[in-house]
């Protein structure tokens, strides 16, 4: 069965430097995508960041990196230059391979930035 | 602002009530998923309805109900509420299954 682990229930960084966040998967297809959503305080799911299993590249989307490494089957999320309202919980999400477009979600991470 | 709209905003309703939560995707998305956030379970899958059929089910309970209607709007029905079903119940919405999905604010539910 597919499965999404993310390991580090909270994090802390220092504003303006960079941290990530680390997500595991678990699947047997080749086909999947990977996904970041932010959740602030507020509540609202955030869409961040999607990465494709068969991308060359990694995916970027401004101050959003993922770093995928599908040996290692990891998809970690980079926020480079860090600001306070990047404090939030992170979930990574795996879609399911199939024609669904179901997400697998992971506990989250919870991050605060210190200025 | 996703463009997913959710409605309402909040509810506090009794044991044994029965409620309706209601979603309108993103213009043009024709693919609408219901998720349930509480504390002990995370994010899980409920629902899939694509086009006004219904694609995918998780672990929804058989006291909760779906539909999608022809303007694809979409509606979540909850009956027979226990407290345990108090949670942050999202909708999302996607153009395809293999695009990305867009979340709405979430309809907070308490169940008292």
């Amino acid at each position: 069965a597919q499965k999404i682990t993310q390991t580090q229930p909270g994090m802390f960084v220092q504003e303006k430097e960079a941290v990530t966040l680390d997500c595991t998967y678990d699947t047997s297809d080749p086909s999947y995508g990977l996904f970041w959503y932010k959740q602030p305080s507020s509540g609202e799911m955030i869409f961040l960041i999607y990465q494709g299993s068969y991308d060359q590249q990694n995916a970027t989307e401004g101050r959003y990196s993922l770093n995928f490494q599908k040996a290692r089957k990891s998809a970690n999320l980079v926020i480079s230059a860090s600001q306070l309202g990047d404090s939030a919980m992170y979930f990574c999400a795996m879609r399911e391979p199939s024609n669904t477009g179901k997400l697998i979600f992971g506990q989250g991470t919870t991050l605060q930035v210190k200025p | 602002d996703s463009g997913v709209t959710q409605t309402p905003k909040h509810l506090i309703t009794a044991t044994g009530q029965r409620v309706t939560l209601r979603c309108s995707p993103r213009s043009g998305d024709l693919s609408v998923y219901w998720y349930q956030q509480s504390l002990d379970q995370g994010l899980q899958f409920l629902i899939q309805y694509y086009n006004g059929e219904e694609r995918a089910k998780g672990n929804i309970l058989e006291r909760f109900s779906a539909q999608q209607f022809p303007d694809l709007h979409s509606e979540l029905n909850l009956s027979s509420l226990e407290l345990g079903d108090s949670a942050l119940y999202f909708c999302a919405s996607s153009v395809d299954v293999l695009t990305e999905a867009f979340f709405g604010q979430g309809t907070r539910l308490t169940v008292v």
